[in-house]
């Protein structure tokens, strides 16, 4: 166990609906980072924050948006969904969010879009 | 752009064996970091180990031990004494700073089967 928690685990929805996927760090982490997981991109990273603040923004859709709370919880919108965007979803986090931090992942939430 | 390449798709290795698993990178950062991550059938994003590109040490954790050539770009995954519990799909990383953020680049994963 990462200390890393994502919830839902599993999410199935329809096309043209949004969705909003929910990641608790680790104790003591302050920077979340978001990836998504597919069979023909592979691990991408979406975009990462740092204590409450966006720090970078990776291949992440307009349609998708992302923040972190005071608590240092954060959720990641997905709008307007589409076929492609079925995948699996992790939250990882880090101390300090710098390059000497390792990130640790949380189990991920499978979404799948029908 | 900032690439990791994992050339075997598949690795198979009995029970007990020593396998090595291959990834190579392409980066421009003079300070970087390399992982190895493990994701089994669970899907959990599993640290297996880290190596931070100023060591000339290769890193060991247990069975896991990598050996890193820096000139050559290589990082490669030695797993002894293998276990079927070390089936799984494994996932080479390396730091990316570029751009304020401190994210990861994956390669695709090779999945390692262990035979009993």
């Amino acid at each position: 166990d990462s200390g890393v928690t994502q919830t839902p685990k599993h999410l199935i929805t329809a096309t043209g609906q949004r969705v909003t996927l929910r990641c608790s760090p680790r104790s003591g982490d302050l920077s979340v980072y978001w990836y998504q997981q597919s069979l023909d991109q592979g691990l991408q990273f979406l975009i990462q924050y740092y204590n409450g603040e966006e720090r970078a923004k990776g291949n992440i859709l307009e349609r998708f948006s992302a923040q972190q709370f005071p608590d240092l919880h954060s959720e990641l919108n997905l709008s307007s969904l589409e076929l492609g965007d079925s995948a699996l979803y992790f939250c990882a986090s880090s101390v300090e969010g710098i390059s000497t931090d390792t990130q640790y992942f949380g189990p991920g939430t499978r979404l799948t879009v029908l | 752009a900032q690439t990791v390449t994992q050339s075997q798709p598949e690795m198979s290795v009995q029970e007990a064996e020593t396998v090595t698993l291959s990834c190579t990178y392409d980066t421009s950062e003079s300070d970087y970091y390399l992982f190895w991550y493990k994701q089994p059938p669970s899907r959990q994003m599993i640290l297996v180990i880290r190596q931070e590109a100023y060591k000339q040490q290769n890193a060991t954790e247990n069975r896991f031990s990598v050996n890193f050539q820096k000139a050559a770009k290589s990082f490669s995954l030695k797993i002894s004494d293998s276990q079927l519990g070390d089936a799984a799909m494994y996932f080479c990383a390396c730091s990316d700073s570029r751009g304020g953020s401190e994210k990861l680049v994956f390669g695709k994963g090779t999945k390692l089967t262990v035979n009993p």
